[in-house]
């Protein structure tokens, strides 16, 4: 049972452009949202997070859309560059009171020169 | 300020072996995360520490994984023995207390491929 889905596997820019990583969830009781992004041989970095009394945040070139009714949040790279090329993990966290973090399978970003 | 840091970064061996990770988070926190992703997924919790006690290890397989944080600081995770599946990466975090909105970091992870 995924209660965090990417369904982009994949997704490839051109540099400036704007990249968009869709996220979805399932369960109603999440609260928290973060985006993390993670280089080869490293641990995911934490990029930006949300939460679910808000519906947008903004950090530099990175903004994060919440929308709770259709459990949807998305994540906007403008402009995007080659060094944003990595994978990004949608995580959701709530509904409990160990405050776990529940992961997406990641999409994987190549933004081209 | 130092990361959160693992030890080893890679490892490789034969089923039926043991093997054991080492997690030293950034100072000062309290909570503690051990991670397995497997290729292609996302992170899966394996067991969650407030100082030095368990908090969550309900996806832990606890028939052949077991996992310490003494003194409340470093903690060590322990396969034993070890079979295929789990060759994954372990990742390790920490996180200042446990809150909705406290952000876990993040260690480099070790590589555990099991023949």
């Amino acid at each position: 049972d995924q209660q965090v889905k990417q369904n982009s596997p994949s997704l490839s820019v051109q540099e400036g452009r704007i990249s968009i990583l869709n996220c979805d969830y399932t369960n109603s009781m999440f609260d928290y949202f973060l985006w993390y992004k993670k280089y080869p041989a490293e641990g995911p970095t934490f990029l930006i997070s949300i939460s679910s009394i808000k519906d947008k945040n903004e950090d530099g070139r990175f903004t994060v859309f919440l929308n709770k009714s259709a459990k949807h949040l998305s994540l906007h790279i403008v402009p995007s560059q080659p060094g944003d090329s990595a994978v990004y993990f949608c995580a959701a966290k709530g509904g409990g009171s160990n405050y776990k973090l529940t992961f997406g399978k990641g999409t994987l970003l190549t933004v081209n020169p | 300020e130092a990361g959160v840091a693992q030890s080893p970064r890679y490892k490789i061996i034969e089923k039926r072996q043991s093997v054991a990770f080492w997690c030293n988070p950034i100072s000062g926190h309290a909570t503690l995360y051990w991670y397995q992703q497997i290729l292609g997924q996302g992170p899966k919790l394996l067991i969650q520490f407030q100082n030095n006690g368990v908090v969550d290890d309900s996806q832990l397989p606890k028939d052949r994984f077991s996992a310490e944080r003494l003194k409340g600081v470093d903690s060590t995770l322990k396969i034993q023995p070890a079979k295929l599946e789990d060759s994954a990466v372990y990742l390790c975090a920490s996180s200042i207390t446990r809150t909705s909105t406290d952000t876990q970091y993040f260690g480099p992870g070790t590589r555990l491929t099991v023949l």
